[in-house]
């Protein structure tokens, strides 16, 4: 089974601080994403990366950096949490031309207070 | 750009039929998923169809028109456990990535 295991489940954080999420998975997928989840407003793309050091923005990008240092591993930072942060976020990874799916990570609720 | 629409709401009863309409206007086509997500849990992977027409599996089936910017997915004999939201997602041009749609929520009652 696909496993895309992220590292927390819940946080609070305060305005201003600094916020790691990490995302691993275990399929030695290229491609990996983050999106984030808002009532009324779906799942948006946040970044996504085809490879190793690589990373693109997605629709949202504003507020959030990636960092992809090894294939399994995608990690999204807020670099300054701000309360409009405040929501779900999903790693994910697969997806190519052949029709493959991603595979979602539990997500992380994150609160901003 | 990437626009893709489907209904917020709908409610059926236990034991019917229904269709949870897509529309999608996206500057490419790689394929378009369905999943299914349950309150507080991950998105799970339903279906896909890249070509024209109906793809079945078991009470779940997914309909695609390329040319009209439109799919469906058909939920039947329906069962309380089928209460979630249901995505529509678009792989459009620009390398594989997906777009998603806000969601469908599906409530059936008794």
């Amino acid at each position: 089974d696909v496993k895309v295991t992220q590292s927390s489940r819940y946080l609070v954080k305060r305005t201003g601080e600094k916020v790691f999420l990490e995302c691993v998975q275990d399929m030695d997928h290229e491609n990996m994403f983050w999106y984030r989840q808002d009532p009324g407003l779906g799942l948006r793309l946040i970044y996504f990366s085809y490879d190793v050091k690589m990373k693109e923005k997605g629709d949202i990008p504003e507020g959030y950096s990636v960092s992809r240092e090894k294939k399994e591993r995608f990690s999204l930072i807020l670099e300054s949490a701000s309360t409009n942060q405040t929501s779900m976020y999903l790693c994910a990874s697969g997806l190519d031309n052949s029709g493959n799916t991603i595979y979602f990570g539990e997500g992380s609720w994150l609160t901003v207070v | 750009g990437q626009n893709i629409d489907q209904p917020t709401e709908m409610t059926a009863t236990e034991g019917a039929i229904v269709q949870i309409n897509c529309t999608y206007q996206t500057s490419g086509f790689n394929g378009l998923f369905w999943y299914q997500q349950h309150a507080g849990e991950a998105p799970t992977f339903l279906s896909y169809n890249v070509l024209d027409g109906l793809e079945e599996k078991g009470r779940f089936s997914s309909f695609l028109s390329r040319s009209k910017g439109y799919s469906y997915l058909l939920l039947k004999e329906l069962q309380m456990k089928d209460s979630a939201s249901y995505l529509c997602a678009v792989n459009g041009a620009a390398g594989n990535k997906l777009t998603f749609g806000g969601g469908t929520r599906v409530l059936v009652k008794p």
